[in-house]
């Protein structure tokens, strides 16, 4: 299986609302990686987790919170949002040890409005 | 500074013709380079993975090669489909860190 999954597919909030996107890997990967996307730009880093703990936060607001309950699940928690926060959200996985044939492996995405 | 850069930006063709796509790059240390495709709206879908010994891959119509002195790569798309309309993204990794080209849009017209 090398598939990682994402829920849901598309998300509209408002901004006092508050939601969560998942991701899930059952690869036996152990990195775990959240970024934003906006359109026609690369994907930007949010959160790295690296053995189910916290390892990168790329200066990312509060109210992007997220989580890593096992080493197959993450997921972030959103609060308050702003609309500037609507993108495409990817969850990536790959392994921790730095071998040359290291790998991202990314889910589809949720798409994110923020009204 | 580590970063990647990508050309073109954007890129149209006529259905059936060919193509290439350029990646050069000033990551180090080095791991591997991939190429991936990612469609409007899903995420990126991984094309081929390239060390540092290898000089080029295929994946069906699409050939990477890699110079690793000059630091540059090349995904060529061959008898080009309507279906290859999307973006190309370059990644280079350093162990664990990975950085993203800006990417080039490629639309396939009929």
């Amino acid at each position: 299986d090398t598939e990682v999954t994402q829920t849901p597919k598309h998300l509209v909030m408002g901004m006092t609302n508050k939601k969560s996107l998942k991701c899930e890997q059952h690869m036996g990967h152990r990195a775990m990686y959240w970024y934003k996307q906006k359109a026609k730009k690369p994907p930007e880093l949010m959160f790295v987790y690296s053995y189910e703990k916290l390892s990168i936060n790329e200066s990312v607001p509060s109210r992007f919170s997220p989580e890593c309950p096992n080493s197959s699940l993450l997921n972030l928690h959103l609060h308050a949002l702003q609309p500037e926060d609507s993108a495409l959200y990817l969850c990536a996985s790959s392994q921790v040890r730095t071998s040359v044939e290291n790998e991202q492996f990314f889910g589809p995405g949720t798409r994110l409005t923020v009204l | 500074k580590n970063q990647v850069e990508q050309s073109p930006q954007s890129l149209i063709i006529l259905e059936g013709k060919n193509c290439t796509l350029q990646c050069n790059y000033t990551v180090s240390p080095f791991s591997n380079l991939r190429w991936y495709k990612q469609d409007t709206g899903r995420g990126p879908v991984s094309l081929t993975i390239m060390t540092f010994s290898e000089n080029t891959k295929s994946n069906g119509r699409y050939t990477a090669t890699l110079d690793a002195d000059t630091k540059q790569s090349s995904l060529h798309i061959t008898a080009s489909q309507l279906s290859d309309s999307a973006s190309y993204i370059c990644v280079v990794s350093a162990g664990n860190q990975f950085y993203f080209g800006t990417g080039t849009s490629l639309t396939v017209i009929p």
